[in-house]
């Protein structure tokens, strides 16, 4: 059972247009909802993060929208750079005290210039 | 701030032997986490240590897998008698624990089981 979904799988956008990362899940219990970046070769970074009690969270040109009642949350990437080319990561942590994330199959982003 | 280290970064065995992955935390993160990380299962969960105590070792392997943390600035994962279904790359990531909690990850170390 897969809990965290994203989609679409893969994304290509125009350099300037604002790129849509679609995220859902299942457990209720989720309340924490990071999302990681990730290089060929490299480890995920962390991009950007959001608490179940926030609905938007913005950093630059990043912005998470988050609705608790559809259990969704979308990465909004505004002005999208040829650099933010990447595999992005939705992840979830539960509020039961167990540290660890449940990620997403992640959608890769291709900005062409 | 180094970040998480983790070595090797690529290691190549062949079916049957064993393969060893260290990670090396941040400095005063007190939680590391295992995952690894495939084309076709994404990336998974496999356990997690807090303050050098194993804490949930849910996503383990039962047979060959096994992880440690003997001190506070490094973990491991071995892998005993690899089969080609191992290869994957292995992250290792870790967080203060409290507050956000946020993973840090690793470059990940690239196993290859010919």
């Amino acid at each position: 059972q897969q809990q965290v979904r994203q989609s679409p799988q893969s994304l290509t956008v125009w350099e300037g247009e604002t790129a849509i990362l679609n995220c859902s899940y299942e457990n209720s219990a989720f309340d924490y909802f990071p999302w990681y970046q990730q290089f060929p070769g490299e480890g995920p970074a962390l991009l950007i993060s959001i608490l179940s009690v926030s609905n938007k969270k913005e950093d630059g040109r990043f912005t998470i929208f988050f609705n608790k009642r559809e259990k969704k949350l979308s990465l909004h990437i505004a002005d999208s750079q040829p650099g933010d080319s990447a595999t992005y990561f939705c992840a979830a942590r539960d509020n039961t005290g167990n540290y660890k994330y449940v990620f997403g199959a992640g959608t890769r982003l291709k900005v062409i210039a | 701030n180094a970040g998480v280290i983790q070595t090797p970064r690529h290691k190549v065995t062949g079916k049957g032997q064993e393969a060893t992955l260290w990670c090396e935390p941040i400095s005063g993160h007190s939680a590391v986490f295992w995952y690894r990380q495939t084309i076709v299962q994404g990336l998974e969960f496999l356990t997690y240590f807090r303050n050098q105590a194993p804490i949930d070792d849910s996503g383990m392997p039962k047979e060959r897998f096994s992880a440690q943390m003997p001190n506070q600035s490094h973990s491991t994962l071995k892998i005993q008698s690899t089969q080609p279904q191992d290869s994957a790359v292995y992250l290792c990531a870790s967080s203060s624990v409290g507050g956000q909690d946020t993973q840090y990850f690793g470059p990940g170390t690239r196993l290859l089981v010919l």
